[in-house]
């Protein structure tokens, strides 16, 4: 079975300050994993994916997230935090495209002026 | 790229009352679509898996007589709440498999309902 562990459910960063939002996976297969982005009341955004191809994966707005195969690591990152990026994040995890996504809990990221 | 579209966004009903949510993808072809579930403040919890022309695959927990979910074509699924509660109140969220390609799930806006 898979499941994501999503460490620390808020994370407070300085506007123009490095962002980590940290993500475990366990799965008992070479898995896909997905970070998504949601704004308040709205649907979730996909801001990158990796499906086994390169490790380092760069997604939209900036982040980018580095497939860790020894820690079961997934971790997102930006350089320097806008206030734009104040939102919920979630890691996914799925054994195949064919199967339903399994979330984290979510980070909320919070980015202050 | 793909687009998923709720509706409606948000509805009030009553207790006692049931409501249907649409979920279609407009511009591709999906012959599974899941159903997830949004507390406030808290993660997404899998409903069931949609899948057009047979029944749907409902989680653990999840009441299909409650929930009823239809599949009638390549682009539509329905959710509907029957005999709706206020804990049945939450964030219900749609997303359809493109088959084609990459098998990337597209998700939905989402969908509040309110139950009084």
């Amino acid at each position: 079975a898979q499941s994501v562990t999503q460490l620390g459910s808020h994370v407070s960063v300085s506007e123009g300050a490095l962002v980590l939002l940290r993500c475990n996976y366990s799965s008992s297969v070479p898995p896909y994993l997905f970070w998504y982005v949601q704004y308040p009341n709205q649907g979730l955004q996909l801001l990158l994916k990796y499906t086994s191809a390169a490790t380092l994966v760069k997604g939209i707005n900036g982040f980018e997230a580095e497939f860790k195969k020894s820690e079961t690591s997934f971790h997102l990152t930006k350089p320097s935090a806008h206030m734009s990026d104040a939102a919920e994040y979630f890691c996914a995890v799925t054994p195949s495209g064919n199967t339903p996504l399994v979330f984290g809990k979510g980070t909320r990221l919070s980015v202050i002026a | 790229g793909a687009v998923v579209s709720q509706h409606p966004s948000r509805v009030i009903c009553k207790s006692g009352t049931s409501v249907k949510i649409e979920c279609r993808s407009l511009d591709f072809q999906a012959t599974t679509m899941f159903w997830y579930r949004q507390f406030p403040k808290q993660s997404l919890m899998l409903m069931a898996t949609s899948n057009e022309g047979s029944k749907a695959t409902y989680e653990q927990g999840v009441e299909k007589d409650k929930f009823l979910i239809n599949h009638a074509s390549l682009t539509l699924s329905t959710l509907t709440v029957t005999s709706a509660h206020p804990e049945d109140s939450s964030f219900y969220i749609c997303s359809a498999r493109d088959e084609t390609g990459k098998h990337e799930q597209y998700f939905g806006p989402g969908t509040r309902l309110t139950v009084t």
